[in-house]
C-alpha cells in the first residue's frame, strides 16, 4: 500500500539523547515536512524539503535537523533531545510539482523525554 | 506569513444536529484552502480542498465548505452529524504567497453524542 512509513511509533527518551525519527514515502512524491502536533497547538512546521537535496526552515525549527539525501526518506534529527520536545511527531508528503499539494500524514511518532 | 483562524475548541452535537466549523485566514490574495479530519488515534486525512472554481466545495462523507473570499473564511458544514464524524478538524492554508508548506489552525474537536 502506497503512503508514508514512520518510525519508532513510540519512543521514550532521556534528556540530552540524540534521537533520529525515520520517515519514508513509496509515491515519489517531490516534497515532504515534518509537523509536530501539541495539544491546543495544532500542528506546527519544524522542517521541510521541496525537492531532494534541498531543506528549509518552518515554525518551530530550534532544536531540530533533517537531511533530503534522496527522494523517499526524510529523517528529523534531535542533536540532544529536551522536554519542551515531547509531543506527536507526523511526517507528510505531497506532490507540489502538479500544483494539487495535497498533504498525505504518517501515522505519527509519539515522543516522549524526560 | 500567512495565519489562519479556527474559532471553536471543543464543539459537542447531538446525532443529527447541523454542524458548521468556523475558519478564518489572513492573506487575502488566491489561496488554496484546506480542510483535513483526524479521527481518534488516526493520522491527518484529507476532507477536502479548495483551489479555485466554486466556492462551494464538497468533500467526503458529506462534508462541504464554502469559500468566502470577502470575509477570509473557509467554514466547513454538514447537515446531519454522526457519531462517527466525531474526530479533530484542522483547516489549513499555504504559509504565504506561493508557498507549498501549509499553516494549520489549532483544531477543533468535534464529539457526537449518540
Amino acid at each position: 500500500i502506497a503512503g508514508i512509513t514512520q518510525a519508532p511509533t513510540s519512543q521514550i527518551l532521556a534528556a540530552g539523547r540524540r534521537m533520529t525519527l525515520r520517515c519514508t514515502q513509496d509515491m515519489r512524491h517531490n516534497a515532504m515536512y515534518w509537523y509536530r502536533q501539541d495539544l491546543g497547538l495544532g500542528l506546527r512546521l519544524i522542517h521541510y524539503s521541496n525537492t531532494a537535496g534541498t531543506t528549509g526552515k518552518g515554525e518551530v525549527p530550534d532544536g531540530y535537523s533533517v537531511s533530503r539525501a534522496n527522494t523517499d526518506d526524510f529523517p528529523l534529527t534531535l542533536a540532544s533531545a529536551v522536554p519542551s520536545q515531547t509531543s506527536v511527531y507526523f511526517c507528510a508528503s505531497s506532490d507540489s510539482i502538479s500544483g494539487a499539494n495535497v498533504l498525505t500524514f504518517g501515522a505519527g511518532s509519539r515522543l516522549t523525554v524526560l | 506569513a500567512q495565519s489562519v483562524s479556527q474559532h471553536n475548541h471543543h464543539v459537542i452535537l447531538s446525532e443529527a444536529a447541523s454542524l458548521e466549523l468556523g475558519c478564518n485566514y489572513s492573506y487575502g490574495g488566491t489561496v488554496n484552502l484546506f480542510w483535513y479530519v483526524q479521527y481518534p488515534g488516526q493520522h491527518l486525512q484529507l476532507l477536502l480542498k479548495y483551489f479555485s472554481g466554486d466556492p462551494l466545495v464538497k468533500g467526503i462523507k458529506g462534508f462541504e465548505a464554502e469559500f468566502i473570499k470577502s470575509k477570509f473564511s473557509f467554514n466547513l458544514r454538514k447537515p446531519s452529524v454522526q457519531w462517527s464524524d466525531t474526530a479533530e478538524y484542522f483547516c489549513a492554508v499555504p504559509r504565504g504567497a506561493g508557498s507549498y508548506q501549509l499553516t494549520f489552525g489549532k483544531g477543533t474537536k468535534l464529539s457526537v453524542i449518540p
